[in-house]
């Protein structure tokens, strides 16, 4: 059973260049979730799923897109890269708090740096 | 608006000692969450408990304890006997009314570093 699963785990970018942060969970979770951690600091939500086609921003959204046209992928993009979303950037799934107990999946993380 | 604050940046003890990490929350919601992680230095997040605002039991979980408290909107978190293998990051983290518009979105502290030492 994969999880929550990032890649890539490393990436260097030059200013002003795009990228796609790619996530795919295989839990059928209908509950998607990007968050950034900048160094020293705890996590902080960017955007959010609570299903296929529906997406919403969360405390930080400035420089970032998402789309969620599956269940299972929640890509996160980066269209003009800046220094300051250099970061480790975390995605989480988890069922609807409404049907279940269990706590958000985490993936391993995309450490991320914009030179 | 939500808010955790782990007042505690950083703890250094020696092995076999017991520590505990402070946590104080706030929020408007009635009904919530309460989360710690643990994150080693290898850089993932480890779910270690979740504690609902209706059950203010304490948890005993092996060397892990945690101690709720709404009357102080605080949950704190306490390792017994402390091994070198608990050194890292450890985060409390919220998410708000479950029914409602909180969709399980956590908000996290700035977490509190712990090194063991041997």
């Amino acid at each position: 059973n994969a999880g929550v699963t990032q890649t890539p785990k490393f990436r260097i970018l030059k200013i002003g260049q795009s990228m796609t942060l790619q996530c795919t969970q295989d839990m059928n979770h209908n509950y998607m979730y990007w968050y950034r951690q900048d160094p020293g600091m705890g996590l902080k939500l960017i955007y959010y799923s609570v299903g296929a086609g529906i997406t919403d921003k969360g405390e930080v959204p400035n420089g970032y897109n998402v789309s969620r046209s599956t269940t299972e992928d929640f890509p996160l993009r980066l269209e003009l890269a800046a220094p300051s979303q250099t970061s480790v950037y975390f995605c989480a799934s988890s069922y609807s708090p409404q049907r279940s107990n269990q706590p958000q999946h985490f993936g391993d993380g995309t450490r991320l740096s914009i030179l | 608006a939500q808010k955790v604050t782990q007042a505690q940046t950083e703890i250094s003890v020696v092995e076999k000692e017991d520590v505990t990490l402070d946590c104080v929350y706030e929020t408007r919601d009635t009904t919530y969450y309460l989360f710690w992680y643990k994150q080693p230095p290898s850089g993932e997040l480890v779910f270690l408990i979740r504690r609902n605002s209706f059950d203010e039991q304490n948890e005993i979980s092996g060397r892990y304890s945690w101690n709720f408290q709404k009357s102080t909107s605080s949950f704190n978190f306490t390792i017994t006997a402390s091994q070198v293998v608990d050194s890292a990051v450890y985060f409390c983290a919220l998410s708000g009314n479950a029914g409602g518009t909180s969709y399980g979105k956590l908000t996290f502290g700035q977490g509190t570093i712990l090194t063991v030492h041997p």
